[in-house]
């Protein structure tokens, strides 16, 4: 268990419509991370978010967005769906300073847009 | 966003066979390399991190070097066992913590 949490494990949703998908990070750990495992594809990086602030991103379109609370957990936003959006979400969280920077990840919120 | 590249993209092998293979990324701006073991089904676990040149890393069976100047790293496998196969994926860290990961090597151990 990475003591990263996210919910829901699976959602199966239509062509444009709109998910919430939710992450906790390891207790302590101020980083959070958001990756796309599209079919055959390795993990692409989306966001990351630290302490609350948007520190890099990636390869994230416009219809999604994401945001980190003040308790630390992160919401990944997908609107306007598409078929190709199908895939498997990871979060991953890591420490901040000393530690070794290490991702920690979830066990994946998986979506299948019909 | 970081160039890092995996060879070979896929790899079979007989259980005992030892195995290796790649990871490259630009040597500028390097902090810290870390190796993660993707297995079917579950999410990726921390292998190594390794951040001075000439690191050596080893965990039973699987060992890691490190080539900070010419931008490698290696992962040796030693008498591959059924359990071995995954997805083995490396990822560069410049400091603002690691971003981008390279495709992977998908490692597939026959008994």
């Amino acid at each position: 268990d990475s003591g990263v949490t996210q919910t829901p494990k699976h959602l199966i949703t239509a062509t444009g419509q709109r998910v919430t998908l939710r992450c906790s990070p390891r207790s302590g750990d101020l980083s959070v991370y958001w990756y796309q495992q599209s079919l055959d594809q390795g993990l692409q990086f989306l966001i990351q978010y630290y302490n609350g602030e948007e520190r890099a991103k990636g390869n994230i379109l416009e219809r999604f967005s994401a945001q980190q609370f003040p308790d630390l957990h992160s919401e990944l936003n997908l609107s306007s769906l598409e078929l190709g959006d199908s895939a498997l979400y990871f979060c991953a969280s890591s420490g901040a300073g000393a530690s070794t920077g290490e991702l920690f990840f979830g066990e994946g919120s998986r979506l299948t847009v019909l | 966003i970081l160039n890092v590249e995996q060879s070979p993209q896929s790899l079979h092998v007989q259980e005992g066979d030892s195995t290796n293979f790649t990871c490259s990324f630009p040597s500028s701006n390097f902090y810290a390399l870390h190796w993660y073991r993707w297995e079917t089904a579950k999410s990726p676990e921390a292998l190594f991190v390794m951040t001075l040149n000439g690191d050596e890393k080893k965990k039973g069976r699987i060992s890691a070097t490190l080539n900070t100047k010419e931008g490698y790293s290696y992962l040796y496998i030693k008498g591959s066992q059924p359990e071995d196969s995954a997805t083995y994926l490396c990822n560069m860290d410049t400091g603002r913590r690691a971003l981008t990961f390279g495709s992977g090597t998908r490692l597939q151990v026959q008994p």
